[in-house]
């Protein structure tokens, strides 16, 4: 069972443009979690989120967490070369002992 | 600090063997868990713990068994390995509560022939 489903699943950009990543599910999860993986690595946590319609800002790279904690969004602004990877959400389940991973979004960013 | 170390890096098995993938941490974190990597999957829960002793199954635990005999230890056996258990296996730590924002290890990269 597939709780978070990102979209798109791969995307493909020029350097100097904004995107945006999804990540939804019809489960409500005490928070949420970004992370950004590199071939042949862990995933690397870039962000946590925790109330519902909060926002946070990590440089060019903003987070929202939905406001019924259902969904999140990672948005991009001016799209770097090393912003190239697979960006995972991750929802903690009620009780927070599971974790449910989306299925991925690869980004590659193009010189 | 080390952080979270797995080993082997890779593995090649044959249908049947059994082995151990390794997972330690030294960050004193209570809660550690194994995910399998599969593509187009994501990361999928195999089993996890919330402090020594202390075990439960996550969303695919079945033909994996593991234990927590110490805070810094988690290994995860598979008795039986399966060509369906070809993955990336990655081990992760956290401390409990509202957060639980995880570091994960490099990774073991299992082949089951």
């Amino acid at each position: 069972t597939q709780l978070l489903e990102q979209s798109p699943q791969f995307l493909s950009i020029q350097e100097g443009e904004n995107l945006t990543v999804y990540c939804n599910s019809s489960s409500v999860f005490s928070s949420l979690q970004w992370y950004r993986q590199e071939p042949g690595e862990g995933p690397v946590l870039l962000v946590t989120v925790v109330t519902g319609g909060e926002v946070k800002k990590l440089k060019r790279l903003t987070f929202q967490f939905g406001d019924a904690r259902k969904d999140s969004s990672l948005h991009i602004t001016a799209a770097q070369p090393g912003d190239t990877g697979l960006y995972l959400c991750a929802g903690a389940g009620m009780p927070s002992n599971q974790f449910y991973f989306g299925t991925g979004t690869s980004l590659t960013v193009i010189p | 600090n080390a952080g979270v170390t797995q080993t082997p890096k890779f593995q090649v098995l044959k249908t049947g063997q059994s082995m151990t993938l390794q997972c330690a941490q030294d960050m004193n974190h209570e809660y550690m868990s194994w995910y399998r990597q599969d593509p187009g999957m994501g990361l999928r829960l195999i089993h996890y713990s919330v402090g020594a002793g202390i075990t439960d199954q996550g969303e695919v635990p079945n033909g994996y068994n593991v234990s927590r005999s110490t805070t810094e230890d988690f290994p995860l056996r598979l008795l039986s390995a399966a060509p369906s258990q070809t993955s990336v296996y990655f081990c992760a730590s956290s401390y409990m509560g509202h957060s639980y924002e995880q570091y994960f290890g490099p990774g073991t990269r299992l082949t089951v022939t």
